[in-house]
């Protein structure tokens, strides 16, 4: 079935780069997402990359996806506080319906 | 105002009641979605809906009903609320455009049922 894993926490310091890694297990997902959800608020779309790209690269995020292990990763270069959220990961699956997975979601915490 | 609207923000209410959460959008999408997060679970489908005659069921739907009454109008209903749907739910859009892809979030409703 389809399914996405995520570690549940990551905590950084400002200024350091940080790293959040997802697994999903459906290989014919067309695309995958990273969500950012702050505090008190919806999800939020923050980058996406098609399912036939190996990298891309948005400011100080880069999304770098191994289809041959079905592991996508978001890269977040200088991390400041306001970078402080939950990160969701989210795979499109093999229907055409639309309906996104999600993984569990990555707490990430920066220290000052 | 908000591309995705829903109401109330926080709602408590008790086991046993009858309880109705709104979603209405000004993006025009077709499809509408209701999720509902729990921590360390992440989002998990409750319903969707591709047009206003079409519903379908999510991997939770037990326990949940929907109405499309318009477009741009999606509820979701708990019958009879019960403690463990105590829940952040959220109602997504999207246009089903694969060159325009992901969802657009409502703000959630955070109902507590005790």
């Amino acid at each position: 079935g389809e399914d996405v894993e995520q570690s549940l926490f990551l905590s950084v310091r400002e200024g350091d780069s940080s790293v959040i890694n997802c697994t999903y297990t459906d290989s014919s997902s067309t695309y995958l997402y990273w969500y950012k959800q702050e505090p008190g608020a919806g999800l939020q779309l923050l980058t996406y990359i098609f399912s036939n790209m190996d990298m891309k690269q948005d400011q100080r995020l880069t999304v770098l996806l191994n289809k041959k292990d079905k592991h996508l990763s978001l890269r977040i270069a200088d991390t400041q506080t306001g970078d402080s959220a939950i990160y969701f990961c989210a795979e499109s699956g093999s229907s055409n319906t639309g309906k996104l997975i999600f993984g569990q979601g990555t707490t990430l915490q920066v220290k000052p | 105002d908000a591309d995705v609207t829903q109401t109330p923000r926080n709602r408590i209410t008790k086991t046993g009641k009858r309880i109705m959460l709104e979603c209405s959008q000004t993006k025009g999408h077709d499809r509408m979605y209701w999720y509902r997060q729990d921590p360390g679970l992440g989002l998990r489908l409750i319903y969707y809906s591709f047009d206003v005659k079409d519903i379908n069921k999510g991997e939770i739907s037990d326990g949940y009903s929907v109405s499309r009454q318009a477009q741009a109008k999606f509820s979701l209903s708990l019958e009879s609320a019960i403690p463990n749907q105590t829940a952040l739910y959220f109602c997504a859009t999207s246009d089903g455009d694969l060159s325009d892809p992901g969802y657009t979030f409502g703000s959630g409703t955070r109902l507590t049922v005790v």
